[in-house]
């Protein structure tokens, strides 16, 4: 099975700061026959069920605004808020949909500073 | 508009089994693989069981293989999990999930969830 580890498990962030968290798998998530990383990025906010940010390390879904970013390859994978607003405050999963069994981190709790 | 909306969940002792529905709309259900994920109190996400757009293909989850079995009814555009022996440590909510694609590819719309208690 693929382990997913994210650092930090918690990041205060003040408003309008640069929000860095990280992700890291135990085997390359990279496919051979495309040479894509499957790896994926998602938001859950309190009471609220998951929403995907990022597909593919680094594609943004549509409407999620472009202060979010992804970045990485292979095992080492990065998500940035550029600028932390308010409404930014969730958890923050990582996974990867490379092989089965799928598996997420374990998660990266940003509030305010 | 895509809307996932569970049923099935609720209290049930220890051994026991359920059965969760997933009831899908706003977009061609044949041509996604479908997902369940679990969220226990505080936690964080767990998948449990994937299935592909014809149901050819499935997966589950080490911790549940065995007690559990995935199902999708293309013409009900409905997903199924059927799960036995159930046991406290399953307490959760249930999270049916659309995949991007229609075999590996993420999770791009998730339901409300339904919470399975296990409990005495």
């Amino acid at each position: 099975d693929i382990v997913m580890t994210q650092s930090p498990d918690s990041l205060p962030v003040s408003l309008g700061e640069r929000a860095t968290i990280n992700c890291k798998s135990s085997q390359s998530v990279v496919h051979s026959s495309n040479n894509k990383n499957y790896l994926a990025w998602y938001q859950q906010k309190p009471g609220q069920p998951p929403k995907l940010l990022i597909s593919w390390a680094s594609t943004r879904e549509s409407g999620v605004p472009d202060r979010f970013s992804g970045s990485g390859s292979g095992t080492d994978f990065t998500l940035t808020i550029s600028s932390l607003q308010a409404e930014d405050v969730a958890v923050y999963y990582c996974q990867q949909y490379h092989s089965s069994p799928l598996t997420f981190g374990p998660g990266t709790k940003v509030d305010i500073k | 508009e895509v809307q996932l909306v569970e049923s099935g969940g609720g209290l049930v002792q220890p051994g026991g089994s359920l059965r969760l529905s997933c009831a899908a709309s706003g977009f061609t259900f044949n041509d996604f693989a479908m997902h369940w994920v679990r969220q226990g109190p505080g936690r964080g996400l767990e998948w449990v069981s994937g299935i592909s757009w014809n149901g050819a293909n499935m997966g589950y989850a080490d911790s549940m293989k065995g007690r559990i079995s995935i199902s999708r009814d293309n013409a009900k555009s409905s997903l199924y999990l059927e799960i036995n022996s159930l046991r406290p440590e399953d307490t959760a909510f249930f999270f049916c999930v659309k995949g991007a694609n229609w075999n590996l590819g993420a999770f791009d719309f998730w339901g409300q969830g339904t919470l399975v208690t296990v409990s005495s």
